[in-house]
């Protein structure tokens, strides 16, 4: 079974560029998650999402950063425009369903530098 | 308080000794555990789950929870080098069901 996707692996932009990532979760996961984690720190949900509707967004900062997930399987997560504190490694993961037992699969993330 | 607290180390112990990994939560009516093991540079792999008090056992590792001191630790037997990784304990939340991280706990094994 393939894990979960994400590209690119490494970005660096500067300040208040926009930069986009991709994320292809596990097949037949309803699921998705965006997680972003600085360095030191646990992973910091973002936005979940049920097949292609938002459940929780409450921590995502809604002013630059956006997230969408076309028919149910591939999201992307968009930063317009990034500031430094924005240099993560950001996180996706799926899951079968949203239920509290469930386990999430991350994918290998993506390393966000700005400069 | 922050929601799920975890020592963050560096936690060192010999080869072969027990390591011992704790984590405290402030939402009494979670209901799910889990620990999660990271490796420097990769992303977090899931490495056990707890949703009962008491013990569970999943080879070297074992799982405890108590509910009532809303604390949770994962206690690794037999340590090896290998094991040298950052332990993220996961708790998720009753209202919701999000999952919330500690900042995790650095554990080192010297052969």
């Amino acid at each position: 079974e393939a894990g979960v996707a994400q590209s690119p692996r490494y970005k660096i932009i500067e300040k208040r560029q926009s930069v986009a990532f991709w994320c292809n979760p596990i097949s037949g996961h309803a699921t998705l998650y965006w997680y972003q984690q600085i360095l030191g720190q646990g992973p910091k949900l973002l936005i979940q999402f049920q097949n292609n509707g938002v459940v929780d967004d409450s921590q995502l900062p809604k002013d630059r950063f956006s997230a969408e997930r076309l028919k149910g399987v591939d999201s992307t997560l968009k930063i317009q425009p990034a500031k430094l504190e924005d240099s993560a490694v950001y996180l996706c993961a799926s899951s079968l369903e949203r239920v509290l037992r469930e386990t999430q699969y991350f994918g290998p993330g993506t390393r966000l530098l700005v400069l | 308080q922050k929601e799920v607290e975890q020592n963050s180390g560096p936690l060192s112990v010999p080869e072969g000794a027990i390591a011992s990994l704790n984590c405290t939560y402030s939402d009494r009516g979670s209901q799910s555990f889990f620990w999660y093991r990271q490796y420097s540079g990769k992303s977090p792999e899931l490495i056990m789950f707890i949703y009962s008090n008491g013990d569970k056992e999943d080879g070297r590792f074992t799982a405890q929870l108590n509910k009532a001191s809303q604390y949770v630790s994962l206690l690794i037997r037999d340590s090896q080098p290998s094991d040298s990784a950052t332990y993220l304990c996961a708790v998720r939340l009753n209202q919701g069901g999000k999952l919330i991280f500690g900042q995790g706990t650095e554990l080192s094994v010297k052969p």
